[in-house]
């Protein structure tokens, strides 16, 4: 696709229920992160992938996330037995590579996040 | 540890020139990018610099020095709509980018 999709926009829970957030990233990116950002910070990392290999977990916070990328496109959060706490906004980015040679392929670039709210 | 400090707000006048910015501490060091993030959007690319020195792309600009784990965001000819929170990031060794909480910029008529 054009950019970076993520669905749903907003999403409101109840407490205990499981959620799954899902990410498009733009078509051809190898690198695929996934982040949680607060009102008024910088995005938290959580986890990311290169194609469809997990290759660094430990942002999530515990056991009850986790994230997965089965064919190297296409990246799905869950979030078993919400908790408020676990209410954010939760940001997907891609990139072209992740290891050196040109910066400018490094470039993460987001997309518009989902709304995570746990009543 | 990792950190990133940058100032949480700063306010400018329309049309004057802001500079804001921003010191790391990383382990290892692959590169120094900038972000724009409006209020209730997504971050968008600005800038990075990997070198020493300034780069400069329209009026946007930034700087780094690499000795001092220091960069900074040149903002000229300030426009109401560059009001926004501008995120910090380095990349580390590892190549993932450890992020400062932003400043927030406030433009003033």
């Amino acid at each position: 696709g054009a950019g970076v999709s993520q669905s749903p926009r907003y999403k409101v829970t109840k407490r205990g229920q499981d959620v799954a957030l899902r990410c498009d990233p733009i078509s051809g990116h190898v690198s695929l992160y996934w982040y949680r950002q607060a009102l008024g910070q910088g995005p938290e990392f959580l986890t990311y992938f290169n194609y469809e290999a997990q290759q660094d977990k430990s942002g999530l916070p515990n056991d009850r996330f986790s994230a997965e990328r089965p064919e190297g496109s296409i990246s799905t959060l869950t979030i078993q037995r919400t908790e408020q706490r676990d209410s954010a906004m939760y940001r997907c980015a891609s990139s072209l590579i992740w290891t050196g040679g040109e910066l400018a392929k490094n470039i993460q670039y987001f997309g518009a996040g989902t709304r995570l709210s746990v009543l | 540890g990792q950190n990133i400090d940058q100032p949480t707000e700063m306010t400018a006048t329309e049309g004057a020139i802001v500079q804001i910015n921003c010191t790391y501490q990383t382990s290892g060091f692959n590169g120094l990018f900038w972000y724009q993030q409006h209020a209730g959007e997504a971050p968008t690319f600005l800038s990075y610099n990997v070198l020493d020195g300034l780069e400069e792309k329209g009026r946007f600009s930034s700087f780094l020095s690499r000795s001092k784990g220091y960069s900074y965001l040149l903002l000229k000819e300030l426009q109401m709509k560059d009001s926004a929170s501008y995120l910090c990031a380095a990349m580390d060794s590892n190549y993932q980018l450890i992020w400062g909480a932003g400043t927030k910029l406030i433009i003033k008529p």
